[in-house]
């Protein structure tokens, strides 16, 4: 299969809960990024970690990677209603397939007031 | 502000129907795009590389009949679905790199195509 693996597929949790994501990937990458869709809507940038590095933040996100598992995990904290959305891990191998990602099979967050 | 722009955001039309989906770079180059589908409920499946002033590089059991990619200039992609069917109803995004290594992708809005 092209795509990652993601998981959970679903996450249902309340307002002010953490939320944590898991993404696995397949081949060996140049860096990760996390996306966010709302229903129907377009793509999100959220945060993209280089494959030297093994954590990052903005804000509320905190994303780490682990390049000897493959893994990637993305955590938002104090969750808000308006978090609900699906989110996607993106891996990029760089090189020749520079720009090409490989998008997992992503989480559909809700988030209940 | 988008620093791409795709065109239109949503059609609808009868089977049968060819459909124009457009990509465009603002305020930069883009030698490659790439174009991906999205089924409801699903993720984002890559379809082709889009390759300024050359032919289109398709992934594995995408129709390169069936959807005609065309790069004529440095900042437009066009992805033509021909005949389109009910099947091929999905969301069609497209994407730019970044001018820079470790920077994200550009997408567009996306374009949502319903065939009835």
């Amino acid at each position: 299969s092209q795509q990652g693996e993601e998981d959970p597929q679903a996450l249902s949790i309340q307002e002010g809960e953490n939320a944590t994501m898991n993404c696995s990937y397949k081949t060996s990458i140049n860096n990760l990024q996390w996306y966010r869709q709302n229903s129907g809507r377009g793509l999100v940038h959220l945060i993209l970690i280089r494959s030297n590095e093994r954590e990052k933040h903005s804000g509320r996100l905190r994303v780490t990677l682990d390049t000897s598992k493959k893994s990637s995990s993305l955590l938002i904290t104090a969750s808000r209603a308006a978090d609900t959305a699906s989110y996607f891990c993106a891996s990029n191998a760089g090189g020749t397939s520079y720009g090409k990602l490989t998008f997992g099979q992503g989480t559909i967050l809700t988030v209940h007031p | 502000g988008a620093v791409v722009s795709q065109h239109p955001s949503w059609v609808i039309c009868k089977s049968g129907t060819s459909v124009k989906i457009e990509c465009r770079s603002l305020d930069f180059q883009a030698t490659t795009m790439f174009w991906y589908r999205q089924f409801p409920k699903q993720s984002l499946m890559l379809m082709a590389t889009s390759n300024e002033g050359s032919k289109a590089t398709y992934e594995q059991g995408v129709e390169k009949d069936k959807f005609l990619i065309n790069h004529a200039s440095l900042t437009l992609s066009t992805l033509t679905v021909t005949s389109a069917h009910p099947e091929d109803s999905s969301f069609y995004i497209c994407s730019a790199p970044a001018p820079y290594s470790n920077q994200p992708q550009h997408f567009g809005d996306g374009t949502r195509l319903s065939i009835l």
